[in-house]
């Protein structure tokens, strides 16, 4: 059964400290991963990595995909107490429309 | 605002009752999709819309649970008889085509007491 696994479940940190998230997976006929950010309501879009090894950039957040090894990172640089959200990992199959979502990971940052 | 809106965006019932929830996607987007997501869980499929068809039905989704999408449009989901494990947020989510990224709602929470 295809899953997806986030790590660690939940982190504390302080502002301007750098975090790296891992989702690790095993999607039968992968296509790609994507990451959200939840908040009190629904997730929010941040990237769909859909090649080994190309970084996708987007301020303080970035995000790679290995899919040799199966896993993606989302590392987040200089946090913020905005930053504190879960963070959502989901994998999609080729010609499918069914995202496998992780747990989550519960990033709390401090002031 | 033309995102994914949902209403109600809270719903309070007492076990046994029917509820209904609404969906209105992106105006584009001809593929719209059901999730429920449960606390300290990762949002689960539960079915698929492309256009006005109902293409697929996660086994989550009991014979109690009906969803419909009439004019292609918005879509319903009905929860008959609600049990409180039903409690949990529904999320809406749309896209222009098969595979691309999905944009959420704000979701519909529901409390069965």
């Amino acid at each position: 059964e295809d899953k997806v696994v986030q790590s660690p479940l939940s982190l504390v940190v302080h502002e301007g400290d750098t975090v790296t998230l891992n989702c690790s997976y095993e999607v039968t006929n992968f296509r790609s991963l994507l990451w959200y950010k939840q908040e009190k309501k629904a997730p929010t879009f941040l990237f769909m990595l859909t090649s080994s090894g190309i970084e996708k950039k987007s301020g303080r957040l970035s995000s790679i995909l290995d899919k040799k090894e199966l896993f993606s990172i989302l590392n987040i640089t200089a946090t913020q107490t905005g930053d504190s959200a879960i963070y959502l990992c989901a994998g999609i199959a080729s010609g499918t429309y069914k995202y496998i979502f992780g747990t989550g990971t519960r990033l709390k940052v401090l002031a | 605002d033309t995102g994914v809106s949902q209403d109600p965006r809270h719903k309070i019932t007492k076990r046994g009752q029917n509820v209904t929830f609404r969906c209105d996607p992106i105006s584009e987007h001809n593929r719209l999709y059901w999730y429920r997501q449960t606390l300290g869980q990762g949002p689960e499929f539960l079915t698929y819309f492309q256009n006005e068809a109902q293409l697929e039905k996660s086994r989550l989704l009991s014979d109690r649970f009906s969803a419909e999408r009439p004019k292609g449009s918005f879509s319903t989901l009905e929860i008959q008889r609600t049990e409180q494990g039903d409690s949990a947020m529904y999320l809406c989510a749309s896209s222009l085509a098969l595979g691309d990224t999905q944009y959420f709602g704000p979701g519909t929470r529901l409390t069965v007491l």
